[in-house]
């Protein structure tokens, strides 16, 4: 079975700094992994994904990811957080690609003035 | 990007009224539509999957006659929660996926419906 763990309910940083939201997997075969949006109101928005390619992947918005097999690792990353990334960000994990979708619990980003 | 759009945004009903849910992809055909059950402070949970044309398929331990799910077309799933409870008070989100040679297989999200049962 896949599961993904998301450490931290809540992420607070501050305007210009350094973004690190956690998400660790567990997967039985290669995995697909995918780090998604969710504004108020709004449904989810793809920022990236990992499908076996470059372990280094680069989303929309100036976020990245770096897969690490070795850590079941694939957090999620921004230089320098800006306003409107205040969101709630989820992890998910599949081992068919987009099709079931396994999320974790998600992580509220707020970012302070 | 392609969109999909949930209604109603919000309902509030009684306890023991149905309730229904549409999903409707706006500007591609959606071959495949998935629901999912979000719970406070929770992870999505996939509660099914509609294929247009076939019944859905349910996952573990979600009550098929409790949640009606129909794929009568390419752009239209519907979820109707059949005597509603206040237990079933949550938020339901319905996600699509292109179908033909456009797949990519990416999911598009709805805005989701926040069910409130009193």
């Amino acid at each position: 079975a896949q599961s993904v763990t998301q450490l931290g309910s809540h992420v607070s940083v501050s305007e210009g700094a350094l973004v690190l939201l956690r998400c660790n997997y567990s997967s039985s075969v290669p995995p697909y992994l995918f780090w998604y949006v969710q504004y108020p109101n709004q449904g989810l928005q793809l920022l990236l994904k990992y499908t076996s390619a470059a372990t280094l992947v680069k989303g929309i918005n100036g976020f990245e990811a770096e897969f690490k097999k070795s850590e079941t690792s694939f957090h999620l990353t921004k230089p320098s957080a800006h306003m409107s990334d205040a969101a709630e960000y989820f992890c998910a994990v599949s081992n068919t690609g987009f099709q079931k979708l396994v999320f974790g619990t998600g992580t509220r980003l707020l970012v302070s003035p | 990007g392609a969109v999909v759009s949930q209604h109603p945004s919000r309902v509030i009903c009684k306890s023991g009224t149905s309730v229904k849910i549409e999903c409707r992809s706006l500007d591609f055909q959606a071959t495949t539509m998935f629901w999912y059950r979000q719970f406070p402070k929770k992870s999505l949970m996939l509660m099914a999957t509609s294929n247009e044309g076939s019944k859905a398929t349910y996952e573990q331990g979600v009550e098929k006659d409790k949640f009606l799910i129909n794929h009568a077309s390419l752009t239209l799933s519907t979820l109707t929660v059949t005597s509603a409870h206040p237990e079933d008070s949550s938020f339901y989100i319905c996600s699509a996926s292109r179908g033909g040679i456009s797949n990519t297989g990416e999911l598009f999200f709805g805005e989701g419906s926040r069910l409130t049962v009193l």
